[in-house]
């Protein structure tokens, strides 16, 4: 039962446009959230996160939105560049507090392809 | 001064055999972890150490065996290879503070496994 879905696997934008990539998870105990950007033959790099306290969390041309009620969050890339195309993961966690290990529930991913 | 480094990158064995992948990371961290990203590119944990400790343990095969010297590496001993064991697996490090939220984790560039 996969608890974050990613449900588009590829994404095509026109360089200078806005890539939006979308996530859905299933799993109410999850309050923290993040981004990772992979290019391939690399491990994920750490892009973006966003606390569920927050509905919104922007960091240059990277703003992540969060919609608890809709248990959706989406990234949105701003304006998109040709060195952004990467597979982009989204993750879950449950918050320290209630015991949580930092176990990272991840998507599947979704391939972005920015063109010049 | 990679952060997070893996040995090997790449890895091609025969079903039956034993083999181990290490794992370093010169952040200071305490915590470290082993995912396996499958043919689905679904990226799943699997250990988890904490200063040492095991603190994560998924419903992972016995075969496998994590063994943490020290808290700068976690290395991944897996015994008697199956086909079904081919993937990529990347180790990654977080500072894990009690009562914050989820720490960033930092990945390896993965250890592409191959099981013939």
């Amino acid at each position: 039962d996969q608890q974050v879905k990613q449900n588009s696997p590829s994404l095509s934008v026109q360089e200078g446009r806005i890539s939006i990539l979308n996530c859905d998870y299933t799993n109410s105990m999850f309050d923290y959230f993040l981004w990772y950007k992979k290019y391939p033959a690399e491990g994920p790099t750490f892009l973006i996160s966003i606390s569920s306290i927050k509905d919104k969390n922007e960091d240059g041309r990277f703003t992540v939105f969060l919609n608890k009620s809709a248990k959706h969050l989406s990234l949105h890339i701003v304006p998109s560049q040709p060195g952004d195309s990467a597979v982009y993961f989204c993750a879950a966690s449950p918050e320290h507090g209630s015991g949580n290990t930092g176990k990272l529930i991840f998507g599947q991913g979704t391939t972005l392809q920015v063109k010049p | 001064d990679t952060a997070v480094s893996q040995t090997p990158k790449y890895l091609v064995t025969q079903m039956g055999n034993d083999k181990s992948i290490k794992c370093e990371q010169n952040l200071g961290h305490d915590t470290m972890y082993w995912y396996k990203q499958d043919s689905k590119k679904f990226l799943k944990i699997m250990f988890s150490y904490n200063n040492k400790e095991l603190i994560i343990n998924e419903t992972v095969p016995n075969r496998f065996s994590p063994k943490s010297p020290d808290k700068a590496h976690l290395n991944l001993h897996i015994n008697s290879l199956e086909l079904g064991d081919s993937a990529v697996y990347f180790c990654a490090s977080s500072q894990r503070t009690s009562g914050s939220s989820t720490d960033t984790q930092y990945f390896g560039p993965g250890t592409r496994l191959t099981v013939l």
